[in-house]
């Protein structure tokens, strides 16, 4: 299989702290993306981050890369209880094929 | 504008009948894609069109028949369905070009139980 993983899978916190989490890829890509996805809704894309950067923002959420291990963290920061959903990254190898990790599901207990 | 739409949302189909599931873009997109997403497994990509005319195997095409009808439409037909082809199905499409890496813009899934 050419999927990632993200980790935790499951992931519980409080109103207002951080929420971190993971994704280890196993091939080189030229890209890598993280989705939001609600309860019985489809993916909405949150961020990219390109493999020759390291470090992305875009509001609350810091996306970064590391090649070198294969891996990427996405932080939210101040969670909100709407942050709950579930959380993929996916990857991009051939700029045609995007492969979804297993995803980390997120409660952000009000 | 609609985005992308799946039809239909919800499928009842017992082992062995066939049926096809509808995509439809507006967004003049020229790639995409077909995923199933099983509890555990996250998503797979079954089938996907980088343009129109052409069609590509993903990582689970067995049991699946695409067919990129316009620039607009990607049907998933199962064949002969089968219990292990239960699950949700998205469809997704993106704009892709030489100087340009778009993000993939999903339907709202077609959820299939095969009996």
């Amino acid at each position: 299989s050419q999927q990632g993983e993200e980790d935790p899978q499951a992931l519980s916190i409080q109103e207002g702290e951080n929420a971190t989490m993971n994704c280890s890829y196993k091939t080189s890509i030229n890209n890598l993306q993280w989705y939001r996805q609600n309860s019985g809704r489809g993916l909405v894309h949150l961020i990219l981050i390109r493999s020759n950067e390291r470090e992305k923002h875009s509001g609350r959420l810091r996306v970064t890369l590391d090649t070198s291990k294969k891996s990427s963290s996405l932080l939210i920061t101040a969670s909100r209880a709407a942050d709950t959903a579930s959380y993929f990254c996916a990857t991009d190898a051939t700029g045609n094929q995007f492969y979804f990790g297993t995803g980390t599901s997120l409660t952000v207990i009000p | 504008n609609a985005g992308v739409t799946q039809t239909p949302k919800f499928q009842v189909l017992k082992t062995g009948q066939s049926m096809t599931l509808q995509c439809a873009q507006d967004m003049n997109h020229n790639s995409m894609y077909w995923y199933r997403q099983d509890p555990g497994m996250g998503l797979r990509l079954i089938y996907y069109s980088a343009s129109e005319g052409t069609t590509d195997k993903g990582e689970v095409p067995n049991g699946y028949n695409v067919s990129r009808l316009n620039k607009r439409e990607f049907s998933l037909r199962l064949e002969s369905a089968a219990p292990s082809q239960t699950s949700v199905y998205f469809c997704a499409s993106r704009l892709q070009g030489a100087l340009r890496t778009g993000e993939l813009f999903f339907g709202e899934g077609s959820r299939l139980t095969v009996l």
